[in-house]
């Protein structure tokens, strides 16, 4: 089944503490994001890569890292987590965004975050 | 900058009325606007796209360029139709999804 997986689905930690998010799919997806949503702001981006090796900021990269050594794998590291990154996280995939009209982006089902 | 507006953060509508869920953009190139859905405990997913001018499950959004607008429209709402909806935009040289802030729609018995 084609999909885009992530986990934990649930975390709760306490501030400074360094944790990772996994991000995998099996599309073969040129393209993966990370999203956060928040009551009222909507899916704002984190960061995102358009293949192996390339990755580069979203609108909110600030307390947040990524890497992408593999195609299907792009995980969220958070160094130091602050309160303010209590948040839900969607990773996503799609093909190259190049395409006309624009890919589908399939989305992962979120992870919920909490940091005390 | 891009921006996506969706004005209504609440919607309610009675099931078999019509239901309209604002979306504008602004944008200095040629606009590729989606609408994104989530039901209640599942993965965002696409809904329709601009360029496809289809219709999914009864739903339909016309790119208004005068106006800057894609509003999502439905003739008759159901009860199922309850979920999320974003709008979004797409952008850049790297082709960046901005989204709106999302709607959340009620259709009541």
């Amino acid at each position: 089944e084609a999909q885009v997986t992530q986990n934990p689905r649930y975390l709760i930690t306490v501030t400074g503490k360094k944790l990772t998010v996994t991000c995998s799919q099996n599309m073969n997806h040129e393209y993966m994001s990370w999203y956060r949503q928040d009551p009222g702001l909507g899916l704002r981006q984190i960061y995102y890569s358009m293949n192996v090796e390339v990755t580069d900021k979203g609108d909110v990269p600030e307390g947040y890292k990524v890497s992408r050594k593999e195609k299907r794998n792009f995980p969220l590291i958070l160094e130091s987590p602050s309160p303010n990154q209590t948040s839900l996280y969607f990773c996503a995939s799609s093909r190259s965004p190049g395409l006309a009209g624009g890919p589908e982006q399939y989305f992962g089902p979120g992870t919920r975050l909490t940091v005390t | 900058a891009q921006r996506v507006t969706q004005p209504e953060k609440l919607l309610s509508v009675f099931k078999g009325a019509p239901v309209e869920l604002k979306c504008n953009y602004s944008y200095s190139g040629s606009p590729e606007l989606f609408w994104y859905v989530q039901y209640s405990r599942q993965r965002l997913q696409l809904l329709l796209r601009h360029i496809s001018r289809e219709s999914i499950k009864g739903f339909t959004a016309d790119l208004n360029k005068g106006e800057t607008s894609f509003h999502l429209k439905k003739p008759f709402a159901q009860e199922e139709d309850s979920a999320m909806y974003y709008c979004a935009l797409i952008s850049g040289s790297a082709r960046q999804l901005t989204f709106g802030s999302g709607t959340q729609l009620t259709v009541l018995p």
